[in-house]
């Protein structure tokens, strides 16, 4: 159980383009989900926290006009890098908080973003 | 605020020979630590996880015990094969959702 999918797993697109990623909790309902982002060789930071049926907590320095995200039902949230440039290239990681378990979450295998 | 430390890697070993891998912690109250695993071009997966003070994690070989009175959480494993070569993050949460990582530690096991 606790299955968190992510779609795509690739994606490359071009400067100015818009890119949506999906994250959906499989066999779970997730009220909180969140969005990581993961530079070569490095730690996860995290971008944001997604709460079902409302806004989104950006952490600081994360531009929320550009990563736009909905979690618009208990087990789908997105995120979209909107007018992307090439330093949005990254590995993008979402997780789910499973209501039924003591604040673990639980990771989706991530996307790799390329704009070129 | 909370914080975790990992060591600095790369951490490269034989194969058969024994890990450890040191993860301290400082929070207030009673964290709940987790060490999760990541292979090369893949997400996170849950390698073992302890709740509550001298709790022992483990799976697949590898074991944790949560002290309390040394804030650590050391990843360990007595044999290491060549296919656990990967990046390996402590962390902690604080009984909300949100995790604090480690840095992350990589390992290279040499046949």
């Amino acid at each position: 159980g606790a299955v968190v999918s992510q779609h795509p797993s690739r994606v490359i697109c071009k400067s100015g383009t818009s890119v949506k990623i999906e994250c959906r909790s499989l066999d779970f309902q997730a009220t909180t989900m969140f969005w990581y982002r993961q530079f070569p060789k490095q730690s996860l930071m995290l971008m944001a926290t997604s709460n079902e049926g409302s806004k989104a907590t950006y952490e600081q320095g994360v531009e929320k006009d550009k990563f736009l995200i909905n979690h618009a039902s208990l087990t789908l949230s997105t995120l979209t890098v909107t007018s992307a440039h090439p330093e949005d290239s990254s590995f993008y990681i979402c997780s789910a908080g499973d209501d039924r378990s003591s604040y673990e979450q639980y990771f989706g295998p991530g996307t790799r973003l390329t704009v070129t | 605020g909370d914080s975790v430390t990992q060591m600095e890697g790369p951490v490269t070993l034989s194969e058969e020979a024994f890990l450890t891998i040191n993860c301290t912690y400082t929070a207030t109250g009673y964290p709940s630590l987790f060490w999760y695993v990541q292979y090369p071009g893949e997400g996170l997966q849950l390698l073992l996880k302890a709740t509550k003070a001298d709790d022992k994690g483990s799976n697949k070989g590898f074991e944790a015990t949560y002290r309390k009175e040394t804030t650590s959480f050391h990843l360990e494993k007595g044999s290491v094969q060549v296919s656990d070569s990967a990046v390996y993050f402590c962390a902690l949460t604080g009984g909300t959702y949100k995790y604090i990582f480690g840095t992350g530690t990589r390992l290279k096991v040499l046949a």
